[in-house]
């Protein structure tokens, strides 16, 4: 397909649990864009890529989260011992420029 | 700290009249707002944008306002029909960085 994939689409973890979740960017899209979506919520800011280099990663929550873009395309956005609090809708987005435009359908984790 | 505010989570509108959607934000540091269409189940969807030095901008059925001295920019939808149903989000951005409101669901009845 030509849109932004995300894999998985559910994710359940248990508390501790490590996670990674993959985002597969529309092709030659220079920008890749992570938000978090809890429930009831907008999307909040987590990390943003030009290619590969991580140029913003203010909002990653913890230092529990990490993410990469090894070769400016696939991302992964990984979270390391899993709290409740992290269960949310994990969004990925890709743009040609500097723009939020193509977002995928999003990951739902659930930490029980 | 909400940046970005939807105060009505919800709006129902009768097929074929307008439909208006409302933001607030408080930053005055925003150059760029936005507005997004998101379906249960999927990734938001970008509708129509507005920079910060115009005041609105058209495409279609949709239109965005944007007045800066009051800090608040409205989506119009017009006419509005059943497949508009959708949840929508206004976002503004500053640097990289693009600030979200909670949403307003809108149900456009038949």
């Amino acid at each position: 397909g030509a849109g932004v994939s995300q894999s998985p689409r559910y994710k359940v973890a248990k508390r501790g649990q490590d996670v990674a979740l993959r985002c597969d960017p529309i092709s030659g899209h220079v920008s890749l864009f992570w938000y978090q979506q809890a429930l009831g919520q907008g999307p909040e800011f987590l990390t943003y890529f030009q290619n590969e280099a991580q140029l913003d990663k203010s909002g990653l929550p913890s230092d529990r989260f990490f993410a990469e873009r090894p070769e400016g395309s696939v991302s992964t956005l990984k979270i390391q011992r899993t709290q409740q609090e992290d269960s949310a809708v994990y969004l990925c987005a890709s743009s040609p420029g500097r723009q939020l435009e193509f977002f995928g359908p999003g990951t739902r984790l659930t930490v029980l | 700290d909400q940046q970005v505010k939807q105060n009505s989570p919800s709006l129902s509108v009768q097929e074929g009249r307008i439909s208006i959607l409302n933001c607030d934000y408080t930053n005055s540091m925003f150059d760029y707002f936005l507005w997004y269409k998101k379906y249960p189940a999927e990734g938001p969807t970008f509708l129509i944008s507005i920079s910060s030095i115009k005041d609105k901008n058209e495409d279609g059925r949709f239109t965005v306002f944007l007045n800066k001295s009051a800090k608040h920019l409205s989506l119009h939808i017009v006419p509005s029909q059943p497949g508009d149903s959708a949840v929508y989000f206004c976002a503004a951005e500053t640097g990289n960085q693009f600030y979200f409101g909670t949403g307003t669901s809108l149900t456009v009845i038949p």
